[in-house]
Formats: C-alpha cells, structure tokens, sequence
C-alpha cells in the first residue's frame, strides 16, 4: 500500500512555457500532499504545503505565483511551474501523507524537469 | 529552528557486516523519526518510522530511537550492495500541529562487496 504516482517523469521545456506535474496517491486518501525540489547531490527543499480544498502554504522564499499548487481532491495534487527557466530545472518530487499514525509521508517518483 | 543532523559519510561496509547509520535532532519536542532511503537519481523510499523510545525491527532494519539523548539510529543487518543508497533521516512533530518533516542532509553508504 501507500503507492504515490507522479507524472511526467521527465520534462523538457522551452524557456517561457509553464510545465503541469501531476502527484496522485493511488491506494490511500491523501489529506496532506507536499512538493520538494531537489537540485544535483544537494538535499531535499520543502517547496509547499498543500491540504485538500484550500490554498498551499509556500516556503519561504518560494514564489507563490510561479510555483501554483492546485489539490482539488483527496487523491490528487498538481504543481505548475509557470514562466520557466533554466535555473527551474531540478527534480521535482510530491510526497502524500493520510495523517494517521506518525504521518508519515510517502513519495511519489519524481519529475526531472529541463528547461532550455 | 529544527534541526537534524547526519555525517554525510561515506561509510563503508563489507557485504555482510552491519551498517550503523546515526541522526541526531535538536528539538525535544520532536515525536516521530524516519528513516528513507534514497537511492541516486530516485526518489526517497519510507524504510521505517519509530515514536517510541527502544527498537523497532523489520527484517533487516532495526531502528533505535532514544529522546533523551536525542539521537535515532539505524541497523542495517547482512548488508547487501543493494543497500548502497544516501539514508535519510527525518523528524515530525505532528501532534504538536507540525506535520512537515525536517530531513538530515544524508548519509551515504556503500556496501563492498
């Protein structure tokens, strides 16, 4: 159980473009979904926050108008990347918690997103 | 501010051996430990979670969590080359109304075979 889908896998997009991941939690109802982004050999950043039904609480330092969040049901959460650019590019990764025992979170396989 | 804190490594195991991965965190008020695995290019993977003082096993791993020290740890029986991953370690708080987790910078281990 506790089975997280993301899509696309991997992206590449012009400089400009926005970009649409999908984060989907396939056996369990997902209360809570988080976004982090992951830069090469670096550590894990916390992006957002986002609870079904309501607006995503950002990170500091994370644009809430280039990074929106959309969690529209209990199974599904989407980030867009508008206007991207190359210092967008990174691992893209959401993590589903049922906020049930520890909460602990479980993540999806990632998004590798290029941007030229 | 939280904090959790790991030696980056590497560390090294012969195929076989035990692998000890050490975490500790600054804040008390911290309830639940996890430990992820995360192998290169991938996503992290829930290895096991502990919130009581003592161990907890599953199989291979065992984890070992003491609060008054504030140190969790991690036991990697009969390692494997599969095991050959960066561990991270991460702490929640969320009866305290924080449920974000607050990861370690990772450990990574290889296993020699």
């Amino acid at each position: 159980g506790a089975v997280v889908s993301q899509h696309p896998s991997r992206v590449i997009c012009k400089s400009g473009t926005s970009v649409k991941i999908e984060c989907r939690s396939l056996d369990f109802q997902a209360t809570t979904m988080f976004w982090y982004r992951q830069f090469p050999k670096q550590s894990l950043m916390l992006m957002a926050t986002s609870n079904e039904g309501s607006k995503a609480t950002y990170e500091q330092g994370v644009e809430k108008d280039k990074f929106l969040i959309n969690h529209a049901s209990l199974t599904l959460s989407t980030l867009t990347v508008t206007s991207a650019h190359p210092e967008d590019s990174s691992f893209y990764i959401c993590s589903a918690s049922h906020r049930q025992g520890a909460y602990e979170q479980y993540f999806g396989p990632g998004t590798r997103l290029t941007v030229t | 501010q939280k904090e959790v804190e790991q030696n980056s490594g590497p560390l090294s195991v012969p195929e076989g051996a035990i692998a000890s991965l050490n975490c500790t965190y600054s804040d008390r008020g911290s309830q639940s430990f996890f430990w992820y695995r995360q192998y290169s290019g991938k996503s992290p993977e829930l290895i096991m979670f502990i919130y009581s003082n003592g161990d907890k096993e599953d199989g291979r791993f065992t984890a070992q969590l003491n609060k008054a020290s504030q140190y969790v740890s991690l036991l990697i029986r009969d390692s494997q080359p599969s095991d050959s991953a960066t561990y991270l370690c991460a702490v929640n708080s969320p009866l305290l109304g924080d449920e974000k987790l607050t990861f370690g910078t990772g450990t990574r281990l290889t296993i020699i075979p």
